[in-house]
């Protein structure tokens, strides 16, 4: 499935480096969101947005900045991150965030690894 | 939220129907049945939902009780690139607003030739 894609697919970075991830969805959809997956831990989500606004924070530490700026593109802006940041971090959309019959629709991911 | 659950793992012969059981006994009457997989390296990949009647698309057909307390999911000829984890989720309304995918520890299934 090429509907949502993520890049980069991998990343390595310091502690002290500052990054971006990006997520581009070509399903004409409203509502995108990150989630993280830990080895070994169930996917956490960590932001929603809808029409470009961010709808949902899921205490996800200041250190991880989003950034939506149209319905179809989402950043996940990195700095100054810990080593248990290491993770594969996933990009998903959907029509709408509320629909309750409405699939998410995931990318790959970019496996992130902190030095 | 509705929990589910599901056995950690399963194998099934190539080119046999897969049927991957899973319980969610506290499901609420509006919640849907989701299904995802996960090949290693991958992003979830959607396969089918239901509400309460049975489902059936290109990749798999979702069978639920009359209940609504239990699923299972049937890959009707298991390939090799079938070999993967398949997650059952009951989707929950967060308090913020919008419907929240709460993965488990899910099924891991693996096709043998």
């Amino acid at each position: 499935e090429t509907g949502v894609t993520q890049t980069p697919r991998h990343l390595v970075m310091g502690m002290t480096n500052k990054k971006s991830l990006k997520c581009e969805q070509h399903l004409g959809h409203n509502a995108m969101y990150w989630y993280k997956q830990s080895a070994k831990k169930p996917l956490e989500l960590m932001f929603v947005y809808n029409f470009k606004e961010q709808t949902e924070n899921n205490s996800v530490p200041s250190r991880f900045s989003p950034e939506c700026p149209n319905s179809s593109h989402l950043f996940l802006h990195l700095h100054t991150l810990q080593p248990e940041d290491s993770a594969l971090y996933l990009c998903a959309s959907s029509p709408t965030p509320t629909g309750n019959s409405q699939p998410q629709h995931f990318g790959d991911g970019t496996r992130l690894s902190i030095l | 939220d509705a929990k589910t659950t599901q056995p950690p793992s399963m194998d099934c012969a190539e080119g046999r129907a897969a049927n991957l059981p899973c319980n969610h006994s506290t499901i609420s009457g509006n919640e849907y049945v989701y299904w995802y997989r996960q090949i290693h390296s991958q992003g979830p990949q959607y396969i089918i939902h239901g509400l309460k009647n049975n489902e059936t698309n290109e990749m798999a057909s979702l069978i639920i009780t009359e209940d609504r307390k239990s699923s299972t999911l049937i890959l009707p000829h298991a390939t090799l690139r079938d070999t993967a984890v398949y997650y059952c989720i009951v989707r929950s309304f967060s308090g913020a607003g919008s419907y929240q995918l709460t993965f488990g520890k899910g099924t891991k299934l693996s096709v043998i030739p």
